[in-house]
């Protein structure tokens, strides 16, 4: 069965400090990966997708995340983290048949 | 686009009486889903229609719980009779050729 694993739950950092959370996946077709943020008391909002094409994709916010297959990896990266990137963080992997398999999520709190 | 619309956005209600959760997608969108998300248990997946039509309920709690979806453009999500263990944050997401956006919830409290 397809399954999304995100490696931390949660994860604390400074401000300025540079920001990676790991996601990993297991299924063995084509597949559409997702980055997902919820802000505190809010709705999840896209943050950044991967269809096809450049393995480096950038979001919103000075987000990227970069796909490697081989790896079955697609883990979410940001130089220098602000505080109001406190939020949690869910990969979401999906097949053609566009439901989405969600990762468990990461807290991220970020120390102003 | 104003996005996916939800109503009410908060609803209290107390154990036994019937709630009816509201949702336009955002037009053209020909994937709706509905999902759950609560403290324990994350967010999990109800159920989610194509063109209207119900595609995977498996995930939908018990026969307490209904989804119709009569057009593109309103879909609703029924608990009757609700219990407390159903407080919960109820999600509306729309989707095009993948890629979900999310509504802004429906914060429910069973008392």
């Amino acid at each position: 069965a397809q399954s999304v694993s995100q490696h931390n739950h949660h994860v604390i950092l400074s401000e300025a400090a540079s920001l990676e959370l790991g996601c990993n996946y297991s299924y063995g077709g084509t597949v559409n990966l997702f980055w997902y943020v919820q802000y505190p008391g809010q709705h999840l909002q896209l943050l950044l997708k991967y269809f096809s094409g450049d393995p480096l994709v950038k979001g919103i916010k000075g987000f990227e995340a970069e796909f490697i297959k081989s790896k079955f990896s697609f883990n979410l990266r940001k130089p220098s983290v602000q505080w109001s990137d406190t939020a949690e963080y869910f990969c979401a992997v999906s097949d053609s048949n566009y439901q989405l398999i969600w990762g468990a999520g990461t807290k991220l709190i970020i120390k102003p | 686009d104003a996005g996916v619309i939800q109503s009410p956005r908060h609803e209290v209600t107390e154990m036994g009486q019937e709630v009816t959760l509201r949702c336009k997608p955002i037009s053209g969108h020909d994937y709706l889903f509905w999902y759950r998300q609560t403290m324990m248990r994350g967010l999990e997946l109800l159920i989610y229609f194509n063109n209207n039509v119900p595609i995977d309920d498996s995930g939908m709690p018990e026969d307490r719980f209904s989804a119709k979806m009569p057009n593109a453009s309103f879909s609703t999500l029924k608990i009757q009779p609700s219990e407390p263990r159903d407080s919960a944050v109820y999600f509306c997401a729309s989707s095009l050729r993948g890629g979900l956006h999310f509504g802004p919830g429906t914060r429910l409290t069973v008392l």
